[in-house]
């Protein structure tokens, strides 16, 4: 299967610091999403953006789909930011897992 | 419109236990999917439907894992008998029939086998 490939693992923020994510792939791919996966583990849909930009309040996505990466920026970072972030690609019928990147954002 | 609901949001069951989880995809959504995240690793592709067929279970761990969609509405994932490594949480997610997107995640089962 396709490779996902996240970084960092762990990340420690100060609360009001910016970041940025990285999820690289290795084949082309359908669909590209970004995830938050919560304290309370709910899988939250944070972006659909398989090519371009995309922005929504603090955070913002790019994906580069002949380079094969996505970034995903939080801005002003905040403690309910907190938790593990995931990317995942679409081929075929099915989605392919990074296995995240754990935010801890402390006040 | 609603999302993908699943129940319990919890469960704690013992080793040996059987446990089903259930999963209502967005109304009029043929495919409907199970993945899950055990361990902290990375959540993994267990099956998927198109209505009340299975297409692809190539994912399922063993044959203590059963899914149905009967009718090809809501779905069911059976654990008999539970074991300790089957903890995690259990996502089902759904999209339109012949979409690249429009995959809506449901927030998932907790399951704690003790």
């Amino acid at each position: 299967g396709i490779q996902v490939e996240q970084s960092p693992p762990d990340l420690i923020l100060q609360e009001g610091a910016n970041s940025t994510l990285r999820c690289n792939f290795s084949d082309s791919v359908n669909n590209l999403q970004w995830f938050h996966q919560n304290p309370w583990g709910q899988l939250i849909n944070l972006f659909y953006i398989p090519s371009g930009t995309k922005q929504n309040g603090r955070l913002s996505a790019t994906t580069v789909a002949t380079e094969r990466y996505s970034l995903l920026y939080i801005s002003s970072s905040q403690t309910t930011d907190s938790g593990v972030y995931f990317c995942a690609v679409l081929t075929g019928n099915q989605f392919y897992f990074g296995t995240g990147t754990s935010l801890t954002v402390i006040p | 419109e609603a999302g993908v609901t699943q129940f319990p949001s919890h469960s704690v069951i013992e080793k040996g236990q059987t446990v089903t989880l259930r999963c209502d995809p967005i109304s009029g959504h043929d495919n409907l999917y199970w993945y899950r995240r055990v361990m902290g690793k990375e959540i993994k592709f267990l099956l998927h439907f198109v209505k009340e067929s299975k297409q692809d279970e190539s994912g399922m761990p063993n044959n203590r894992f059963l899914a149905e969609r009967t009718g090809g509405t809501y779905s069911t994932l059976k654990v008999q008998p539970a074991e300790l490594e089957d903890s995690g949480v259990y996502f089902c997610a759904s999209s339109p029939w012949l979409s690249n997107y429009g995959y809506t995640f449901g927030s998932g089962t907790r399951l704690t086998v003790v």
